[in-house]
């Protein structure tokens, strides 16, 4: 199979604060990670797409100094969302895409965030 | 309009019933087409993965795309109360390209 694990599951921070996602693969090399944001009953919304060792490419709408991602490796992308706002409340979910290419998405099981 | 198109339901089943969900969409450069399967405050998980058109079987489910209607279908048999989720479709041209979404069905399986 193919594993993405997802660090933390659920995370309260106070406004101001920033805070660290983690995805990592687990059993696959993965050269594209993607970074979701999902509000309750709606579907998943893209937030940026990030490749091993290279800038990550943000949707239009999403500040990318304010939600940082890092694609060190490729096990492993995070994302930060520094001064962090009640209104970045959300379910964040990575997936996860093997180094190869025309394949499917795998995704982690999401972090919840609650900003208060 | 949407470049993938689902009903977000909910759809209301009882258990054993044969489940129907449909995604339509305009790009017809899509080749790639995924169905996911996802419980409440859980990522979700990949249940199907086709390529072009055709139909393709596991299990209990099927998955049926006609490039020509631009229409993709995902059918349960012998529903089961586990089988309550939302059902999210999403497609892709290839290469690296990004996944496009419907919005997702929710099913509900009743004993």
């Amino acid at each position: 199979g193919a594993v993405v694990s997802q660090h933390p599951s659920r995370v309260i921070c106070k406004s101001g604060t920033s805070v660290k996602i983690e995805c990592r693969s687990l059993d696959f090399q993965a050269t594209t990670m993607f970074w979701y944001r999902q509000f309750p009953k709606q579907s998943l919304m893209l937030m940026a797409t990030s490749n091993e060792g290279s800038k990550a490419t943000y949707e239009q709408g999403v500040e990318k100094d304010k939600f940082l991602i890092n694609h060190a490796s490729l096990t492993l992308s995070t994302l930060t969302v520094t001064s962090a706002h009640p209104e970045d409340s959300s379910f964040y979910i990575c997936s996860a895409r093997k180094r190869t290419v025309n394949t499917e998405a795998f995704f982690g099981q999401g972090t919840r965030l609650t900003v208060v | 309009q949407k470049e993938v198109e689902q009903d977000p339901g909910p759809l209301s089943v009882p258990e054993g019933a044969i489940v129907s969900l449909n995604c339509t969409y305009s790009n017809s450069a899509f080749q790639y087409f995924m169905w996911y399967r996802q419980y409440s405050r859980k990522g979700p998980e990949l249940l199907m993965y086709t390529y072009s058109s055709g139909n393709k079987e596991d299990g209990r489910f099927t998955a049926q795309v006609d490039k020509s209607s631009k229409y993709i279908s995902l059918f349960i048999r012998d529903s089961q109360p586990s089988d309550s989720a939302t059902y999210l479709c999403a497609m892709t041209t290839g290469g690296f390209q990004k996944l496009v979404f419907g919005t997702g069905t929710r099913l509900l399986v009743s004993p």
